[in-house]
């Protein structure tokens, strides 16, 4: 079953810490995405990569930075957390960038920062 | 300021009941997606609505895409506790980046 792991479902932080939230996908698809999603507010778009090593800001990118360094793993990282970084992130894939390809979701990880 | 608007935020309704959601919009979307999301899970894709007027049909579930691109609604016939969780729409703005609406919740009560 083709599936998107992200490495935590639940994380506890302090502020100020450097966090790095990890997903790995093994569908072989072309773009990864980062989202968060909070009460309210729905998903938003952090930070998103249509290929190895290239990366590119969505709505939301200040206080995050991403790494793709291979195909199928695209890391979150959170520089220095803060308490509005609580969330639950959600990292997703798809195929190709036309508009008929859905995506597929992670468990998503609950990062609370205190 | 969301591009996209669900409404109702919230549903509840017996077993065998219908509802409707509503997804809608000012700007054109090159595709609607929806997906559902149970607790503890990441959204699951439903289904694409690429041209405008489209119907699609899953099992009990109907999903309308309106004639200008801009809005969508699904349906539900007789719901079940099954189909209880968030439903969320999505719309492809360019290059298959999704900007989601904010959600709407459903329960299904038995």
């Amino acid at each position: 079953d083709v599936k998107v792991t992200q490495s935590s479902r639940y994380l506890v932080k302090r502020t100020g810490e450097k966090v790095f939230l990890e997903c790995v996908q093994d569908m072989d698809h072309e773009n990864m995405f980062w989202y968060r999603q909070d009460p309210g507010l729905g998903l938003r778009l952090i930070y998103f990569s249509y290929d190895v090593k290239m990366k590119e800001k969505g709505d939301i990118p200040e206080g995050y930075s991403v790494s793709r360094e291979k195909k199928e793993r695209f890391s979150l990282i959170l520089e220095s957390a803060s308490t509005n970084q609580t969330s639950m992130y959600l990292c997703a894939s798809s195929l190709d960038r036309g508009p008929l390809y859905g995506y597929t979701f992670g468990s998503g990880t609950r990062l609370t920062v205190v | 300021t969301q591009l996209l608007e669900q409404s109702p935020q919230f549903l509840s309704i017996q077993e065998g009941e219908n509802l409707t959601v509503y997804c809608n919009s000012s700007s054109v979307f090159s595709s609607l997606q929806w997906y559902r999301q149970e607790p503890g899970e990441g959204p699951v894709l439903l289904v694409t609505v690429v041209t405008g007027g489209e119907v699609k049909k899953l099992k009990r579930l109907t999903f309308q895409f309106g004639d200008a691109r801009k809005d969508s609604s699904l349906h539900i016939t007789a719901a079940q506790p099954g189909d209880t969780g968030l439903y969320l729409c999505a719309g492809d703005r360019a290059g298959n980046k999704l900007t989601f609406g904010g959600g709407t919740r459903v329960l299904v009560k038995p």
